[in-house]
């Protein structure tokens, strides 16, 4: 499965909403009604951390300025609120089959 | 957390055993993920296996020349890495899912929430 990212880049007024789209070659639900797409974020310099899974689901510690949503083929992150704190490449990663990653939207200040 | 060790420099064709020391949950509930990312590049999913071992899945791109393990004993996991490649150079993450399912062919999961700091892996001669 092919995990298509828009925008490459993108940048960002803090304080402005910021939303990253995702799409994939076959549709990620799975028969038991749950989107397998989940959302990363890696700040520079470090490990990537989990920001979405299930295509709309948070994380406990993840704020709720970030969220997600879409199925089968489309996906969207949304960032209510951009803040200098998330600055760093968002990845969307599908693991309904054998697990691809998006190529990343890196996601800076303007 | 999860602590990676055991990256360093390698000859092509050379190998590698790298590990992962997990500790603060239940290492033998949470199936385990191996992810690695070559300098300046996206991240790429490697292994996956599952609790008690009994699954085990690998990439395409490393299917044959590397084999993942783990010993709950010791909650830790492993990735040994035979006839290693220039295009193995990566840092190598290893990551705890949420969960998931089992088909025929895959192991669908979702939510790889906890995450090492990574350990690097460099090929060449």
């Amino acid at each position: 499965i092919v995990m298509t990212q828009s925008p490459l880049s993108l940048p960002v007024t803090p304080g402005e909403p910021a939303s990253i789209s995702c799409r994939s070659s076959q549709s990620l639900l799975h028969s038991n009604g749950y989107n397998y797409l989940d959302w990363y974020l890696q700040r520079p310099g470090q490990s990537p951390q989990l920001l979405i899974f299930l295509g709309s689901n948070r994380p406990s510690g993840v704020p709720d300025r970030f969220s997600g949503s879409g199925s089968g083929t489309e996906f969207t992150l949304k960032i209510s609120r951009v803040g200098a704190e998330d600055v760093g490449v968002y990845y969307c990663m599908q693991a309904l089959r054998t697990p691809t990653f998006g190529g990343g939207t890196r996601v800076e200040i303007k | 957390q999860l602590v990676e060790s055991g990256g360093g420099l390698v000859k092509p064709g050379g190998s590698l055993r790298l590990s992962c020391a997990a500790s603060g949950f239940t290492f033998s509930d949470f199936s385990m993920n191996w992810v690695r990312q070559a300098p300046g590049k996206g991240l790429e999913w490697v292994s996956s296996i599952s609790s008690s071992s009994s699954h085990i899945y690998y990439a395409d791109s490393v299917k044959g020349r590397f084999t993942i393990s783990r010993d709950n004993a010791k909650n830790s996991l492993y990735l040994q890495m035979n006839s290693l490649r220039a295009e193995d150079a990566a840092v190598y993450y290893c990551a705890r899912d949420m969960g998931g399912g089992y088909s025929d062919e895959y192991y669908y999961f979702y939510g790889m929430d906890v995450w090492g700091q990574g350990t690097t892996v460099t090929v060449s001669s």
